[in-house]
């Protein structure tokens, strides 16, 4: 079935450090994995997306890896700042179907 | 712009009571979705449609309705509120594009049943 788990559902880093989240997949069909990030009190924004057919994605301070074989990917924040402290939500897309399945959520706290 | 609106964005209601939240989308895309979010339980899908005639349910449709009224518009239903109802509720809008899937969401209603 469709199952996503996110973790750590929380994690504090110093400004300046690297922040990594990770979400693990049941559905082997699945084959988009989009990163959303929530800033306090306002809508869920994608941030990056990866699909089945690629192993990395980068964005300047973000990437995303996938590996398909464990059914995980993970989301990599570099360089973290204050602004970068939200709640980031992992989730997937099975093959042929436009129905999201979302983890539980991160909220990430870049202490200055 | 082009946006994802959400009305009422705050909304306190007693239990038994039916409420409507509605979204309306100028986006011109097909793909409509209710979603709530709970704190811990992350953004659980209520009810997605692809286009007027299409309606299905998500992982948690028991008391909930919706209704397609038009392309723009997707309406979420309350029947009989009840308090663990109590709830943020996101709208999302997406497109049929390809590779280009991403998820665009209104600002959110935050509904409490007392």
């Amino acid at each position: 079935g469709e199952n996503v788990e996110q973790h750590p559902s929380t994690l504090s880093v110093q400004e300046g450090d690297s922040a990594v989240i990770k979400c693990t997949y049941s559905d082997s069909a699945s084959n988009y994995f989009p990163w959303y990030k929530q800033e306090l009190g306002k809508r869920p924004q994608l941030i990056i997306d990866i699909r089945s057919n690629v192993g990395e994605k980068k964005d300047q301070r973000i990437a995303v890896t996938l590996n398909k074989t464990a059914k995980h990917f993970s989301l990599h924040i570099t360089e973290t700042q204050p602004e970068d402290s939200a709640v980031y939500f992992c989730a997937i897309r099975r093959v042929g179907t436009y129905k999201y399945i979302f983890g539980t959520g991160t909220r990430l706290k870049v202490l200055a | 712009d082009a946006d994802v609106t959400q009305t009422p964005r705050n909304r306190i209601t007693k239990t038994g009571k039916r409420i409507m939240l509605e979204c309306s989308q100028t986006k011109g895309h097909d793909r409509m979705y209710w979603y709530r979010q709970d704190p811990g339980l992350g953004l659980r899908l209520i009810y997605y449609s692809f286009d007027v005639k299409d309606i299905n349910k998500g992982e948690i449709s028991d008391g909930y309705s919706v209704s397609r009224q038009a392309q723009a518009k997707f309406s979420l239903s309350l029947e009989s509120a009840i308090p663990n109802q109590t709830a943020l509720y996101f709208c999302a809008t997406s497109e049929d594009r390809g590779h280009y899937n991403e998820q665009f969401f209104g600002p959110g209603t935050r509904l409490t049943v007392l």
